[in-house]
């Protein structure tokens, strides 16, 4: 199974920040890897899909980049509803697999 | 717009079988791929498996056979079943059109307790 380390696990954001959270793969996922947002009690919601394709209705301040192993997601300008935990998944190999997530709290 | 919904028990006995079925509105489910996926507590997520547009299946292998996923399309509906559940088998189900998974379910809480 391909193994997605996400990191850091926990960052502290001022609003206004630009931040970059890391995926990392333990093989190649070529350009199979997709970002999610997901809010406390409610489901996930995809913001950039195939590494760094964006997603009608996701604000523009969020973007993605990478190919192979190497991924980020940036915020361009914390928001306080950004607040979340985001994951990265990858479909290019059986099974998907997910990374543990970044957990985005306020400092 | 497409809307799926989960639906059944939220308390499972252990060693007994968990059923979910995931409704589709807004699209068919004779096209894409239709997965499950769970979110243990403590965030870990799990990509369970998915069937076809054809009703081809795919499992994650972590399930080994206790998993099986059909479908009606006349309902527009597909099911999970989860055999021989333990305790470990506790957290949010999630059906979602993959890949990626842009459309997914609100989510439903299964806890396997006796």
């Amino acid at each position: 199974d391909v193994v997605l380390t996400q990191s850091p696990a926990t960052l502290s954001v001022t609003p206004g920040e630009r931040i970059s959270l890391s995926c990392r793969a333990s093989e190649s996922v070529d350009t199979y890897l997709h970002w999610y947002q997901q809010k406390p009690n409610e489901s996930p919601r995809l913001l950039i899909k195939y590494a760094s394709q964006s997603i009608s209705g996701i604000p523009s301040r969020f973007s993605g980049s990478g190919s192979g192993t190497d991924f980020t997601l940036s915020i361009n300008g914390v928001e306080l509803e950004d607040l979340s935990i985001y994951y990265c998944q990858q479909g290019n190999s059986l099974p998907f697999t997910f990374g543990s997530g970044t957990k985005l709290e306020i400092k | 717009e497409v809307q799926l919904q989960e639906s059944g028990p939220g308390l499972v006995k252990p060693s007994q079988s968990l059923s979910l079925t995931c409704s589709v509105t807004g699209y068919s489910i004779t096209s894409n791929y239709w997965g499950w996926i769970r979110k243990f507590p403590g965030n870990k997520m799990e990509w369970m498996g998915y069937i076809s547009y054809s009703g081809s299946t795919s499992y994650n292998p972590s399930l080994k056979s206790r998993i099986s996923i059909t479908r009606d399309t006349s309902k527009n509906q597909f099911f999970l079943q989860l055999n021989s559940v333990t305790t470990e088998d506790t957290a949010t189900y999630y059906c979602a059109r993959s890949t990626p998974f842009a459309y997914w379910g609100q989510g439903t809480l299964v806890t396997v307790s006796s």
